[in-house]
């Protein structure tokens, strides 16, 4: 079945512990991105990945680091968490940046 | 910068009723425009995508139109059911450029009752 995977679904942890959340697609897509989503503010994009070894900040990459080592992988991790990246956050990924956007599950992260 | 809206933000219908939900943005240099579902406790799942040179899409008891020069889009749903209950998320890509990320709006939440 063709899909987006992420993992953990949910975490709770607290600050400054680093943590890495995995985004895994089996569809060979080139581009992949996450977002995360919050109460009041919607969908931003914190990094995106045009290809391997390919990345670069969205609008919200404060905090937030990824790689691209592998083109089906494309991990987010947060080095020193803060209580401000409590989110649901999402992993994305289409064939090129400009098609169609398939997302995985999402991870909740709380972070105290 | 582009904003993009979606009116209204709670939507209450009884079952087998057609709807309209609205998505409107602010600037229409867009290339395309996707309709997502989102059910609680879950992902997004693409519903359809209107490139910029497409008036409509449809798929099965759902047809988007997109009206990019008065930057508008509307998805309709015909002959709802209990199912379709869920968050409706509408959200354009901003040009072709590398990288450019979707820009969401908040959603409609849909309640369809039985």
């Amino acid at each position: 079945e063709a899909q987006v995977t992420q993992n953990p679904r949910y975490l709770i942890t607290v600050t400054g512990k680093k943590l890495t959340v995995t985004c895994s697609q089996n569809m060979n897509h080139e581009y992949m991105s996450w977002y995360r989503q919050d109460p009041g503010l919607g969908l931003r994009q914190i990094y995106y990945s045009m290809n391997v070894e390919v990345t670069d900040k969205g609008d919200v990459p404060e905090g937030y680091k990824v790689s691209r080592k592998e083109k089906r992988n494309f991990p987010l991790i947060l080095e020193s968490p803060s209580p401000n990246q409590t989110s649901l956050y999402f992993c994305a990924s289409s064939l090129l940046s400009v098609d169609e956007q398939y997302f995985g599950p999402g991870t909740r992260l709380t972070v105290t | 910068k582009q904003e993009v809206t979606q009116i209204p933000a709670a939507l209450s219908v009884p079952e087998g009723e057609n709807l309209v939900l609205n998505c409107s943005f602010t600037d229409s240099a867009i290339y395309n425009l996707q309709w997502f579902r989102q059910d609680p406790g879950k992902g997004l799942t693409s519903l359809l995508l209107i490139q910029s040179s497409q008036r409509e899409q449809t798929s099965g008891r759902l047809n988007a139109s997109l009206d990019k020069s008065s930057g508008r889009s509307t998805l309709y749903i015909a002959a709802s059911q209990p199912g379709d209950s869920a968050t409706y998320l509408c959200a354009v890509r901003r040009g072709h450029q590398a990288g450019t990320a979707l820009i969401f709006g908040k959603g409609t939440t849909l309640s369809v009752s039985s």
